[in-house]
């Protein structure tokens, strides 16, 4: 089955730029979406389709995709943005939805 | 507006079977793509099943052959029945819908736990 990996955690400074990659086996060949999930609250879809962004969602997240990595951008990182980040594609050879194991966003 | 609640989560014993429920409102869920979401405590989130606006039906392999996901459109609420429930299968189970895309997960519900002990 299809396996996307993520880094456990990232920390950044308030006002600087987080970076969350997600790997896969040739994933810029999938369609990449990313969710946001805060402690004790469902996920929120931030970014779809690799880069495009859900209505009410900053335009300080932004996403990318290509070759084995798929990467979403924070930029200008507030305190608010703290929180767990979750990739997730369609492997349609086992028509099966995966996530990532997920990174949780420090703000320091 | 919109709205999705899950209920029907509780403790289970082993072996034990339970249906959960979603009720949606402010949308018709026959005409989006529905699906089950589960995250095991302090864990996370895992895909666990997904009904076509079509009808077509698919499923994780940790869940195929004991749980089914199924509507009921004059109730507009989704189900999944889950069966020969496993301790692994403890979790809070989030319902998700997608108007336009299958495999994106727009809006989400709050979830509801789903605890498999004796």
């Amino acid at each position: 089955s299809y396996v996307l990996t993520q880094p456990p955690s990232v920390s950044v400074a308030p006002g600087k730029t987080a970076r969350i990659t997600c790997g896969g086996n040739n994933i810029g060949s999938k369609s990449v979406h990313w969710y946001q999930q805060k402690p004790g609250q469902a996920p929120v879809l931030v970014i779809y389709y690799d880069s495009d962004r859900p209505s009410g969602i900053p335009e300080r997240f932004s996403g990318s995709n290509s070759g084995n990595t798929a990467t979403l951008t924070i930029s200008r990182v507030e305190a608010g943005d703290e929180a767990d980040y979750y990739c997730q594609v369609w492997d349609s050879s086992s028509d099966q939805g995966v996530f990532g194991g997920g990174t949780k966003l420090t703000v320091l | 507006e919109v709205q999705l609640v899950e209920t029907g989560g509780g403790l289970i014993q082993p072996g034990g079977s339970l249906r959960l429920s979603c009720a949606a409102s402010g949308f018709t869920v026959s005409s989006n793509y529905m699906s089950w979401v589960r995250q095991a405590p302090g864990k996370g989130l895992e895909w666990v099943s997904v009904i076509y606006s079509g009808g077509s039906t698919y499923y994780a392999d940790s869940v195929k052959g004991r749980f089914t996901i199924s509507r009921d459109n004059s109730k507009n609420t989704l189900y999944l029945q889950m069966n020969s429930l496993r301790a692994e299968d403890t979790a809070v189970y989030y319902c998700a819908r997608d108007v336009l895309f299958p495999e994106r997960l727009y809006q989400w519900g709050q979830g509801t736990l789903v605890t498999v002990s004796s």
